[in-house]
């Protein structure tokens, strides 16, 4: 069955650190995206990418980066991680198409900043 | 920019009872699609239903349905014969035609008492 899967589901680590998150999907998807949760906030989107070597900014991507060189990864960068980053990170996945395509969610990576 | 708002952060009801939980948002835009969340314990992120805003017709997903109020700008869940696996977390989320972003309200939770 077509999945979606992030690695680790759980890390710590200091501040001040690179962290890189996986988001790996077997649904042939042209979009993925990427969000973090926080209480309060609901989830909010960090960066999103339409295709190969497509990527665009989110509401709260400073502090972030991420590259697209194939269909199936979306990797996560925290280039310096900071206390504030202390989430947790949720990958998504949906079909090209128009608009209105369901995103398909991973589980989430718990990621704790020191 | 679109927002949404869930005005209930928790909710409580006895097993069998009918809930409805509420979800307004703001936009300037005529096309668009709602989508309701649900977020069990397990941290997974799970689409529970889905209107196109052009459709009149409100969704219907066995016991859940919601009512599209669309000059209202509201779009509540009702769940119909709770049970104790509705336990969870539930986000209202808007995207906008065109886009294939999503933005989420702050999400209530809900307990299903037996």
């Amino acid at each position: 069955d077509a999945e979606i899967t992030q690695s680790p589901r759980h890390k710590i680590t200091e501040t001040g650190r690179q962290v890189t998150l996986a988001c790996h999907q077997t649904w042939n998807h042209n979009n993925m995206f990427w969000y973090r949760q926080d209480l309060g906030h609901g989830l909010r989107l960090i960066h999103y990418s339409y295709g190969v070597h497509d990527t665009n900014k989110g509401e709260v991507s400073d502090g972030y980066s991420v590259s697209r060189s194939n269909t199936e990864d979306l990797p996560l960068t925290l280039e310096s991680a900071a206390s504030s980053q202390t989430s947790v990170y949720f990958c998504a996945s949906s079909e090209a198409g128009g608009s209105g395509e369901t995103q398909y969610f991973g589980p989430g990576t718990r990621l704790l900043v020191l | 920019a679109q927002t949404v708002t869930q005005s209930q952060p928790e909710m409580s009801v006895q097993e069998a009872e009918t809930v409805t939980l509420s979800c307004t948002y703001d936009t300037s835009e005529n096309n668009y699609y709602l989508f309701w969340y649900k977020q069990p314990p397990s941290r997974q992120m799970i689409l529970v239903i889905r209107q196109e805003a052009y459709k009149q017709q409100n969704a219907t997903e066995n016991r859940f349905s919601v009512n599209f109020q669309k000059a209202a700008k509201s779009f509540s869940l009702k769940i119909s014969d709770s049970q104790l696996g509705d336990t969870a977390m539930y986000f209202c989320a808007f995207m906008g035609q065109g886009a294939q972003k999503l933005v989420f309200g702050q999400g209530t939770r809900l307990t299903i008492n037996p």
